[in-house]
């Protein structure tokens, strides 16, 4: 069965330390791949999202991923964190065969410190 | 605006009371989804639905009910809560082509004690 797995639940890293989430799928068919955060208390936002052409997206507030098809994975980056970044971050992605099907990983929870 | 509407955004309900959860989206999408968020699970689908009256179960579907009678709605019927569906939902609706990706509600938190 496809899967979503997010490798780290929690990430604490300095204010202005670059960051690395990290997100693997199990699926050898085509997908769309996507990044959410959810503030405390908040709804989810979409920080970026993969559906073709150059595999390096950029999204909203300085982060951007990488989409790496042989290694099926789709990790996040940040050059230079803020306290403000401090969220949990979640990685879906939707699988072709099953109708476009979002699976979600557990949730990093990034944790930013002065 | 393009946007989905859930209500309420939070619900305290006894044991065994019958609650729906409204949604709805004004953007003429016919794919809609509801999840379920609890902590350290990240969020699982409980139902969807590709169109007006096709409705399919998710990963999660025990305890819960939908309906989709028209394109812009889709409410989720808790019919006889217990307090393992204490949870965060969210309803989401699909775009397709090249603007593809789901809008997400402003999520729903239930309490069943």
């Amino acid at each position: 069965a496809q899967s979503v797995t997010q490798l780290d639940s929690q990430v604490p890293v300095f204010e202005e330390a670059p960051v690395e989430l990290r997100c693997n799928y199990s699926s050898s068919v085509s997908v769309y791949l996507f990044w959410y955060v959810q503030y405390p208390n908040q709804g989810l936002q979409l920080l970026l999202k993969y559906l073709s052409g150059s595999t390096l997206v950029k999204g909203i507030n300085g982060f951007e991923a990488e989409f790496n098809k042989s290694q099926t994975s789709f990790h996040l980056r940040k050059p230079s964190v803020h306290i403000s970044d401090t969220a949990e971050y979640f990685c879906a992605v939707a699988f072709y065969n099953q109708g476009g099907k979002l699976i979600f990983g557990q949730g990093t929870e990034l944790s930013v410190k002065p | 605006e393009a946007q989905v509407t859930q209500n309420p955004r939070y619900l305290i309900t006894v044991t065994g009371k019958k609650l729906t959860v409204t949604c709805s989206q004004n953007m003429n999408h016919e794919y809609m989804s509801w999840y379920r968020q609890d902590p350290g699970l990240g969020l699982r689908q409980i139902y969807y639905s590709m169109n007006v009256e096709v409705t399919d179960k998710g990963d999660v579907p025990e305890g819960y009910k939908v309906s989709r009678k028209e394109k812009r709605n889709f409410p989720l019927i808790l019919e006889s809560p217990s307090p393992n569906q204490t949870s965060l939902y969210f309803c989401a609706s699909r775009s397709v082509g090249e603007n593809y990706g789901y809008t997400f509600g402003s999520g729903t938190r239930l309490t069943v004690v």
